[in-house]
């Protein structure tokens, strides 16, 4: 069965530290990959999607950058954290082979607070 | 940009309340509709897709239905318990949009005793 794992669960940060959030799927190959958040008061908010190694689409211009150095490796970055970086941020994939009203199936998440 | 908007943003019942709340999204270039139940520190879990005008869908005292033709979706549900909490997101499929789903801000659910 497939099983995606995100980490770290919580993270505090300092504004102009840098970020590292990993995501990684197993049991499945060349899956579709996401990146979303969500700031305080808002919805999810796409950020990155992949639909293969070294592909990255970015949905919204930011302070964050993804990169994907392996089939099942999502990792979600930034050089220098921003105070307005703080929300929820979650990893999903989707099977590419299936049709898509199968949807998303998500990680657990990570709370980044940035102070 | 694709405008999904849920209300109301958050709602208080009491336990053995029925309860519903909507999503509407844009109408045209429609694919699917997804429902998700999202409980605090916990991944959202796929509730319901829904792909034709018309569509109801039912998960024991849940349930949902799709208007495509005027962009609404409801989600129900029927003699709330304390275990309903959460929040519920719906997000919306276009066709040509790939696998992205894009999500509405979310209903949040309170179920007291």
């Amino acid at each position: 069965s497939q099983t995606i794992h995100q980490w770290p669960a919580t993270l505090v940060q300092p504004v102009g530290s840098p970020l590292s959030l990993e995501c990684t799927v197993e049991g499945t190959s060349n899956p579709n990959l996401y990146w979303y958040r969500q700031a305080a008061g808002r919805g999810l908010q796409l950020l990155f999607y992949s639909v293969g190694i070294g592909q990255i689409s970015s949905e919204v211009p930011q302070n964050l950058s993804a990169s994907r150095p392996q089939d099942r490796q999502f990792i979600l970055s930034s050089k220098k954290l921003l105070l307005s970086d703080s929300g929820f941020y979650l990893c999903a994939w989707s099977n590419p082979r299936v049709p898509r009203i199968y949807g998303y199936t998500f990680g657990s998440g990570t709370r980044l607070t940035v102070v | 940009i694709l405008n999904v908007e849920q209300s109301p943003q958050s709602l208080h019942v009491q336990e053995g309340d029925s309860t519903n709340f909507t999503c509407s999204f844009p109408s045209s270039n429609f694919y699917a509709l997804h429902w998700y139940r999202w409980e605090t520190a916990k991944s959202p879990e796929a509730l319901f897709v829904m792909t034709l005008n018309g569509d109801e869908k039912k998960k024991g005292r849940i349930s949902a239905t799709l208007n495509t033709k005027e962009g609404y979706s409801y989600l129900y549900i029927k003699g709330s318990q304390p275990e309903d909490s959460a929040t519920y997101l719906c997000a919306f499929t276009s066709t040509g949009g790939g696998n992205k789903l894009t999500f509405g801000t979310g209903t949040q659910l309170k179920v007291e005793l």
